[in-house]
């Protein structure tokens, strides 16, 4: 079974430029998630999506960063423009459904990094 | 607000020794879900474990099993017969189902493995 893939592994951009991250999660997986790695953080939740829906957006900076799912399959996470403090890991994770708490399963992660 | 504490930045283990790793949590929900999640440093978050809090019997996996009290709100990880693969970040990790299953993580604890 495939897991989870991300791209690109990396990334550098400068300050006020903007970027993309693409996630596939694993086939039949209806709840996708995005979290922001910080250096030495644990990970934080941006995004949450059932299907194409959000459930959950309340921490993900609205005034720069996006993201859709649109045919609930493929996700992309849009940073317009970048800061410095948005130099991170980029996670994407996956579970089957979201109501009974089933494992996520993460991918490599994208490294962002803004100078 | 739920938060997860990991008080132990680094912790070092001889090889085939036996190591805990440390982890406290603040909630006020009484149906929630624990985790335990590997981070080598390919960055790709692996789960360990997994707790379910109505489940008194503490989880193990192999080498690896958890002390899960739930009044102090306490989930350790014990390894044993530490193996050089196991050397990477460890973060501890709660859900529950009333917040779309977002895990919240605590800030990882980094795991040395001597030879």
């Amino acid at each position: 079974e495939a897991g989870v893939a991300q791209s690109p592994r990396y990334k550098i951009i400068e300050k006020r430029q903007s970027v993309a991250f693409w996630c596939n999660p694993i086939s039949g997986h209806a709840t996708l998630y995005w979290y922001q790695q910080i250096l030495g953080q644990g990970p934080k939740l941006l995004i949450q999506f059932q299907n194409n829906g959000v459930v959950d957006d309340s921490q993900l900076p609205k005034d720069r960063f996006s993201a859709e799912r649109l045919k609930g399959v493929d996700s992309t996470l849009k940073i317009q423009p970048a800061k410095l403090e948005d130099s991170a890991v980029y996670l994407c994770a996956s579970s089957l459904d979201w109501t009974r708490a089933d494992t996520q399963y993460f991918g490599p992660g994208t490294r962002l990094t803004v100078l | 607000a739920q938060t997860v504490t990991q008080s132990q930045p680094e912790m070092s283990v001889q090889e085939a020794e036996t190591v805990t790793l440390s982890c406290t949590y603040d909630t006020s929900e009484s149906d929630y879900y624990l985790f335990w999640y590997k981070q080598p440093p390919s960055r790709q978050m692996i789960l360990v474990i997994r707790q379910e809090a109505y489940k008194q019997q503490n989880a193990t996996e192999n080498r690896f099993s958890v002390n899960f009290q739930k009044a102090a709100k306490s989930f350790s990880l014990k390894i044993s017969d530490s193996q050089l693969g196991d050397a990477a970040m460890y973060f501890c990790a709660y859900s529950y189902n009333n917040a779309g299953n977002m895990l919240t993580f605590g800030g990882g604890t980094r795991l040395m493995v001597k030879p």
